[in-house]
């Protein structure tokens, strides 16, 4: 899997869009971008997925440029409950191991 | 409601006292998993199961055993328990073969070994 880098955390005001940036500059053609959330030791939860186009669901949006070395995860209109730490995960189709970093710890406050 | 179930949530054991940790999903998915959470550490993939008698070794698997003898269950069995197992941990599964799997995770068990 491609190595991604996220910053380690980041503050967001309630209500505001949540702009979370990820560099995946190793990125090979059959990998997609996927985003995985985990809220205080909960079980992680997926959130969204793109490959080269946009993507939009109702949980966020994902912009990937057109070299697709980095993307941004966007929450919308952020509220208390999407504090978490989020993942951004780059992964090959036939690839069912979720390898893990660090994450960004997304603090979203009043 | 599609789910992935363990059991329990809590354990708190001691050293050498076998346990198993059960994982349960309602969704006919053919890929199970365990992975580990462990401060500073991340999650880190125990082992997985692509279908029924089917498992293999994932990064951490020294002092785990699992088993894959219905679809829908994949229990983690620690023989010996030791402290160093003291962990959370997290059971996932998704379809097999599908172009865009998405991996569904359950709640997590706590595991304190004293």
């Amino acid at each position: 899997d491609a190595k991604t880098t996220q910053p380690p955390s980041m503050d967001c005001a309630e209500g505001r869009a949540a702009n979370l940036p990820c560099n995946h500059s190793t990125i090979s053609g059959n990998e997609y971008v996927y985003w995985y959330r985990q809220i205080h030791s909960q079980g992680p939860q997926y959130i969204i997925h793109g490959l080269k186009n946009n993507e939009t669901n109702e949980m966020a949006s994902l912009i990937i440029t057109e070299d697709r070395k980095s993307s941004t995860l966007i929450l919308p209109h952020a509220t208390l409950r999407d504090t978490a730490v989020y993942y951004c995960i780059v992964r090959a189709l036939n690839d069912y191991k979720l390898s893990f970093g660090a994450g960004t710890t997304v603090t979203v406050r009043a | 409601e599609a789910q992935v179930t363990q059991n329990p949530r809590y354990l708190i054991t001691v050293t050498g006292k076998k346990l198993t940790v059960t994982c349960s999903q309602n969704m006919n998915h053919e890929y199970m998993s365990w992975y580990r959470q462990d401060p500073g550490l991340g999650l880190r993939q125990i082992y997985y199961s692509m279908n029924v008698e089917v498992t293999d070794k994932g990064d951490v698997p020294e002092g785990y055993k699992v088993s894959r003898k219905e679809k829908r269950n994949f229990p983690l069995i620690l023989e010996s328990p030791s402290p160093n197992q003291t962990s959370l941990y997290f059971c996932a599964s998704s379809l097999f073969g599908q172009a865009e799997n998405i991996q569904y995770f359950g709640a997590g068990t706590r595991l304190s070994v004293l």
